[in-house]
């Protein structure tokens, strides 16, 4: 148990739809990255925020954009949605300000189907 | 770019057999190593992980030691248990900059009674 979840489990969307997908990070986490997982892949990193800013984005275009929030929640928004969009959404949160940096904490993700 | 290669799956092993699971990167930095495993239906979890050449990580009887002159970072198990069944990940970190991970497409493990 990771302290980390994400809302809602499964959604389906058509394409061109918009989605947001929900993440509440453990209690303290300033960090929160988002990854997409699709079908027998692995995680390829989207973004990353820290302290409510965007701090790191990976190879994806500006369709997928993200929010941060005082509460340790943050969003990830997806705009016109294509059907390659469909996969497993994850997000992971760290606490920057622990000694060891290096561990992300994955919530279970969110399985995104586009029709 | 920097990149995570690990052996295709599935791999099939009998209760209380060896493990191991292939992987090997590149990296233009010094990288953090990390294995992953995901649990059907779950998200990832950490398993292991080393920051320098030579640390071998360990964790519930699985080992990895980074090995920086064959840029690899294999997984082992000396007696794999049904409990074990998953897909696991090899993934690496830059030093520097924000935490990203690259992760390696995954290897599942099917072990059998």
């Amino acid at each position: 148990e990771t302290g980390v979840t994400q809302s809602p489990t499964h959604l389906i969307k058509t394409r061109g739809q918009q989605v947001t997908l929900r993440c509440s990070s453990q209690s303290g986490h300033n960090t929160v990255s988002w990854y997409q997982q699709a079908l027998g892949q692995g995680p390829q990193f989207i973004f990353q925020y820290y302290r409510e800013e965007e701090n790191g984005r990976g190879n994806f275009p500006p369709r997928f954009s993200g929010l941060q929030f005082p509460n340790y929640s943050s969003e990830l928004n997806v705009n016109a949605l294509e059907l390659d969009d469909s996969a497993l959404y994850l997000c992971a949160s760290q606490d920057k300000q622990v000694a060891v940096p290096d561990t992300q904490y994955f919530g279970p993700g969110t399985r995104l189907t586009v029709l | 770019g920097d990149s995570v290669t690990q052996m295709e799956g599935p791999v099939t092993l009998s209760e209380e057999a060896f493990l191991t699971i292939n992987c090997t990167y590149t990296a233009t930095g010094y990288p953090s190593l990390f294995w992953y495993v995901q649990y059907p239906g779950e998200g990832l979890q950490l398993l292991l992980k080393a920051t320098k050449a030579d640390d071998k990580g360990s964790n519930k009887g699985f080992e990895a030691t980074y090995r920086k002159e064959t840029t690899s970072f294999h997984l082992e198990k000396g007696s794999v248990q049904v409990s074990d069944s998953a897909v696991y990940f090899c993934a690496l970190r830059i030093a520097g900059g924000y935490n990203k991970l690259i992760f390696g497409a995954g290897t599942r493990l099917a072990v059998h009674p």
